[in-house]
């Protein structure tokens, strides 16, 4: 596609359910970054892939958090036990080359409400 | 870790100009990035700057001055439609990570 995908748009679950959120990057970027973005906060960074290397999962807030990147392409979020405060537009983007400043291209988000 | 500190809210007149500020903290810094969000929609890259001096693209500007930790955006000929959110990221370390800040929401009025 001509941009970054991401699916679903809006996902409402139960509290303590588990949900996944999917990621396609722009084809042949090799840098994919996860963010969320609550109401009226600004983007928290969530973890970073680069190339082949080990992600960066300094930003992931419990161990409930974790994701996956298969191929070098379509990354998966998963949150598990989800809570309230989970609650929020979560972000994916992507970059032509990591370790460098270049431009990233988001996606629309998934807007997770835990209810 | 990294402090970057926006406006939270600005409004300006169509056709006017506004500057929106950014001031940041940090260690290894590599380069400042401003990006556009219209509610609802994803953010949208801008500028960014690496060293000193001022970017002109267009109606939008973006300077920086490293030593002074500081950056600001310059919209000229502002339209009814450059009314988002205006986010400061800055990239330092080896990982090139953006940090965010928390935006700038402008609103331009008749």
């Amino acid at each position: 596609g001509a941009g970054v995908s991401q699916s679903p748009s809006n996902k409402v679950t139960e509290k303590g359910k588990d949900v996944e959120l999917r990621c396609d990057p722009i084809s042949g970027h090799t840098a994919l970054y996860w963010y969320r973005q609550s109401l009226g906060q600004g983007l928290e960074f969530l973890i970073y892939f680069q190339g082949n290397s080990a992600p960066d999962k300094s930003g992931l807030p419990s161990d409930r958090f974790s994701a996956e990147r298969t191929g070098g392409s379509v990354s998966t979020l998963t949150i598990q036990r989800t809570q309230q405060e989970d609650s929020a537009v979560y972000l994916c983007a992507s970059s032509p080359v990591e370790g460098r400043n270049t431009e990233a291209f988001f996606g629309q988000g998934t807007r997770l409400t835990v209810v | 870790g990294q402090n970057i500190d926006q406006p939270t809210e600005m409004t300006a007149t169509e056709g006017a100009i506004v500057q929106i500020n950014c001031t940041y903290q940090t260690s290894g810094f590599n380069g400042l990035f401003w990006y556009q969000q219209h509610a609802g929609e994803a953010p949208t890259f801008l500028s960014y700057n690496v060293l000193d001096g001022l970017e002109e693209k267009g109606r939008f500007s973006s300077f920086l001055s490293r030593s002074k930790g500081y950056s600001y955006l310059l919209l000229k000929e502002l339209q009814m439609k450059d009314s988002a959110s205006y986010l400061c990221a800055v990239s330092s370390g080896g990982s090139y990570i953006p940090t965010f800040g928390r935006g700038t929401s402008l609103i331009v009025h008749p």
